[in-house]
């Protein structure tokens, strides 16, 4: 079983382009959250989905950051007009609808940077 | 959630047992205590949990007091590869429940 898969694990930008994060589940988990882990700090909630739906964007910035999971392929991030501040390491968690642990299996991330 | 209080930094010596300690003194009696550790630059990996007894895993042993206010994570023979900064978090243990992660230990396993 495949574990949580995020691409592209490096992610150059210029300011003012656009940045899409992917992120495929495990097999058979329907929840997926992003976080966001600027240099040297900790890890950051960004928004929770499921399939079609966001449950929780409590934690996304109000501008330019927009995030989607549809019925069919991996779930979407995407940061529009880019800009320095930007630049962190962006990643992917996935949870079973009925976890026995509540576990949250997380991928190894993207690393967005932007000139 | 309720907050956690951990120590920044903690050396280890390899080999060793590594105590990490963590207060919750306002855990809620459906909140269960979590640990996950992030080794440098890679995702957060589960460690293990538990509500109120103690708990031992392959990886770790989970210590939690009586009366739930504090916890500490038990690694019982520390190896270099364990360097890695330790989360504690508190959360209801429920589908769709996100984890809020705060400073974490960095701990450092000497040899």
């Amino acid at each position: 079983n495949a574990g949580v898969m995020q691409n592209p694990r490096h992610l150059v930008r210029r300011r003012g382009q656009e940045a899409r994060l992917r992120c495929s589940p495990m097999k058979g988990h329907s929840h997926v959250y992003w976080y966001r882990q600027l240099p040297e700090e900790g890890l950051k909630f960004m928004v929770y989905l499921q399939k079609e739906n966001i449950i929780d964007e409590s934690g996304m910035p109000k501008e330019r950051f927009s995030a989607e999971f549809p019925k069919e392929g991996p779930s979407i991030l995407r940061i529009q007009q880019v800009v320095r501040g930007d630049s962190a390491a962006y990643f992917c968690a996935s949870s079973p609808l009925q976890g026995e642990t509540g576990e949250l299996f997380f991928g190894e991330g993207s690393r967005l940077t932007v000139l | 959630d309720a907050k956690t209080t951990q120590p920044p930094s903690m050396d280890c010596a390899e080999g060793r047992a590594a105590n990490l300690p963590c207060n919750h003194s306002t855990i809620s009696g459906n909140e269960y205590v979590y640990w996950y550790r992030q080794i440098h630059s890679q995702g957060p990996q589960y460690i293990i949990h538990g509500l109120k007894n103690n708990e031992t895993n392959e990886m770790a042993s989970l210590i939690i007091t009586e009366d739930r206010k504090s916890s500490t994570l038990i690694l019982p023979h520390a190896t270099l590869r364990d360097t890695a900064v330790y989360y504690c978090i508190v959360r209801v243990e429920a589908a769709g429940n996100k984890l809020t992660f705060g400073g974490g230990t960095r701990v450092l396993v000497k040899p």
